[in-house]
């Protein structure tokens, strides 16, 4: 079973810096990793699959990397409505699964 | 615009079964992978498991022995079923649109959500 751990739990930043969120997969998940926003009360939303292309509608300050077992999600300058929590998901093969992240909050400073 | 509306109880009694339906709008069923994924409150998520329009449906290994999915076509519909449920399975559950044509099977639709809680 591979296990995603997201870090940091929490990440304290002010509107226009920079967000650097990093998830890491207990062993290769090649590039089928996706990242999701999830804001209080409601669904999670798609922002990054196959760990660099940008869903549809997504804001470019919104980035993915790596590729393995080490990920990266990039929030070039933070804007209000991007504080939430942050997931990443990976899929596996076998046994055909999907798996989550436990999540990094990202919270207003 | 895809749409996907969760329905069913949303309390449901322990050592009961937990049965959730999926109706999705403005696209076709026969398509993609259909997931079931829940979150318990303050908590992350759990994929639960998915199914494809063929019946093909793969689970959980950890809920494995007490999930069953089901698809019915004619009505744009999909299902879960959660027998013998405990306080440990109250959340909110989603319904969920995955592309598996996409190397990480992202998720693209979810539903609202449904929370269901599990009391006696």
């Amino acid at each position: 079973e591979i296990v995603l751990t997201q870090s940091p739990a929490t990440l304290s930043l002010s509107p226009g810096e920079r967000a650097t969120l990093s998830c890491r997969a207990s062993q290769s998940v090649s590039s089928y990793l996706a990242w999701y926003q999830q804001k209080p009360g409601q669904a999670p939303r798609l922002l990054i699959y196959d760990a660099s292309r940008r869903a549809t509608g997504i804001p470019a300050r919104f980035s993915g990397s790596g590729s393995g077992t080490d990920f990266t999600l990039t929030i070039t300058s933070l804007e209000s409505e991007d504080f939430a929590v942050y997931y990443c998901q990976q899929r596996s093969n076998w046994p055909p699964r999907l798996t989550f992240g436990g999540g990094t909050n990202v919270e207003i400073k | 615009q895809v749409q996907l509306q969760e329905s069913g109880p949303g309390l449901v009694k322990p050592s009961e079964t937990l049965s959730l339906t999926c109706t999705v709008s403005g696209g076709s069923i026969t398509t993609y992978s259909w997931s079931w994924i829940r979150q318990p409150p303050g908590m992350g998520l759990e994929w639960i498991g998915s199914i494809f329009y063929s019946g093909n449906a793969n689970y959980n290994p950890s809920l494995k022995s007490r999930v069953t999915m089901a698809v019915d076509t004619s009505k744009n519909q999909f299902s879960l079923n959660l027998t013998s449920v405990t306080a440990a399975d109250t959340a909110m559950y989603y319904c969920t649109r995955g592309r598996v044509e996409y190397g990480s099977s992202p998720i693209d639709y979810w539903g609202q959500g449904t929370l269901v809680t599990v009391s006696s």
